[in-house]
């Protein structure tokens, strides 16, 4: 079965700092990685996903992560954060089947301070 | 507004009460999910439907129950809770291939009093 680690349970940054949040999963198949972003009061949105091709993936916002195969991992960053990026940050995996479901870490907290 | 919309957004309900949570999709997804979101947890999958057959269900006690009329309709009726099952439930969907986007429902926010 697919698990997700995500390391930083509550990551403070000031505006412009650099942003990376960990995240290993466990499977020994193809997976699909995927982050997800919870801003205060809202739904679940997709931030980015990896499903193939070039391991580093753009997604919103000026976030991007990168999936090494060789740690397992697929850590999230952005080179310079903003107080608007205040959000609860959640990794997930999904076994690259039809009709698997997403598997997510405990999330992560981030708080930027202006 | 993402598609996926869920009601009650907050239900308040006594251990002996039955009620149901709904979820509908206008997104043309063939694959839905009820997913509980607790405190200092992470998401934990409950149940998984796909052209309206469950495909999963993740060791959920009983007095959850889904139900899938269609492919754009989902509910959990609840009975006999227990205040640890106090938590947000999320409902989510998928075109149900490998690397879909799940997008998700608002949620509905439950207390079990």
């Amino acid at each position: 079965a697919q698990s997700v680690s995500q390391h930083n349970h509550h990551v403070i940054l000031s505006e412009a700092a650099s942003l990376e949040l960990g995240c290993n999963y466990s499977y020994g198949g193809t997976v699909n990685l995927f982050w997800y972003v919870q801003y205060p009061g809202q739904h679940l949105q997709l931030l980015l996903k990896y499903f193939s091709g070039d391991p580093l993936v753009k997604g919103i916002k000026g976030f991007e992560a990168e999936f090494i195969k060789s740690k397992f991992s697929f850590n999230l960053r952005k080179p310079s954060v903003q107080w608007s990026d205040t959000a609860e940050y959640f990794c997930a995996v999904t076994a690259n089947q039809a009709g698997t479901a997403l598997i997510f870490g405990k999330g992560t907290t981030l708080s930027v301070s202006s | 507004e993402t598609g996926v919309t869920q009601t009650p957004r907050h239900l308040v309900t006594g251990m002996t009460n039955k009620k149901s949570l709904k979820c509908e999709q206008h997104l043309g997804h063939n694959a839905m999910y009820w997913y509980k979101q607790s405190a200092k947890k992470p998401l934990e999958l409950m149940f998984v439907y796909s052209l309206e057959e469950r495909v999963e269900n993740n060791s959920v006690p009983s007095r959850f129950s889904p139900e899938c009329p269609n492919s754009s309709h989902l509910f959990l009726h609840l009975h006999t809770l227990q205040p640890e099952d106090s938590a947000l439930y999320l409902c989510a969907s998928s075109q149900g291939l490998p690397g879909d986007t799940i997008y998700f429902g608002e949620g509905s926010w439950l207390t079990v009093v």
